[in-house]
């Protein structure tokens, strides 16, 4: 399967302020996705981004809170705009494997994000 | 209501028990069924894959989907420590890149 890294791993921000978080794939993927997983809850899925296309983000989610770049088949970022407090939450990428399950998707570690 | 119910344990198991762990759902056009185990603070595996219902074994993990019941299960087999994690259950109503809808996860310890 893809090996997928990010970053900041963790990072603890101010209220107001923006994160980029960055995801890189070893290999060329088409569909790239980006996640939320606050405490106690489900992973939300929040948008997905293809490469040279806009992004498709899900209810609950726009692009002026969370812009994404897709500038190629490795490589995507999201940007956490204007944080608050309640933006704390474990952001995720993940790829869609086309090595072997077409039907499903890989995750990367995760960035943890904590603001104050 | 939401979409997929997962029992947030925690769940506590010696080891060498057997540990099922389930989901319903109430969706039933979800058709590609999902298991991910997450340790702490790491992403979520890919554990199992399922299409459709039907049971689908690998090594000491079993996979059970009944789409007439909207519910799923995942069995592990003479539990180790090393399987104390975070399992999620994932579904999808197409393959592809479509949308995953997960439970909460089930917090799993195995104890010695």
């Amino acid at each position: 399967s893809a090996v997928i890294s990010q970053k900041p791993s963790r990072d603890i921000c101010q209220r107001g302020t923006s994160l980029t978080i960055q995801c890189q794939v070893d290999s060329q993927v088409t569909m790239m996705f980006w996640y939320r997983q606050q405490p106690g809850q489900s992973l939300t899925l929040i948008a997905t981004a293809n490469q040279g296309s806009e992004a498709t983000y899900e209810s609950g989610f726009v692009i002026d809170k969370f812009p994404i770049s897709r500038p190629n088949l490795t490589f995507s970022t999201l940007t956490v705009s204007n944080m608050s407090p309640e933006d704390s939450s474990i952001y995720l990428c993940s790829v869609e494997d086309n090595d072997r399950f077409q039907e499903t998707q890989y995750f990367g570690p995760g960035t943890r994000l904590l603001v104050l | 209501q939401k979409e997929v119910e997962q029992d947030p344990g925690p769940l506590s198991v010696p080891e060498g028990a057997i540990v099922s762990l389930n989901c319903t759902y109430s969706n039933s056009a979800f058709q590609y069924f999902m298991w991910y185990r997450q340790y702490s603070r790491k992403g979520p595996e890919l554990l199992m894959y399922t299409y459709s219902s039907g049971n689908k074994e690998d090594g000491r993990f079993t996979a059970q989907v009944d789409k007439s019941s909207k519910y799923i299960s995942l069995f592990i087999r003479d539990s180790q420590p090393s399987d104390s994690a975070t399992y999620l259950c994932a579904m999808s109503v197409t393959g592809g890149g479509n949308k995953l809808t997960f439970g909460t996860g089930t917090q799993l310890k195995v104890e010695l």
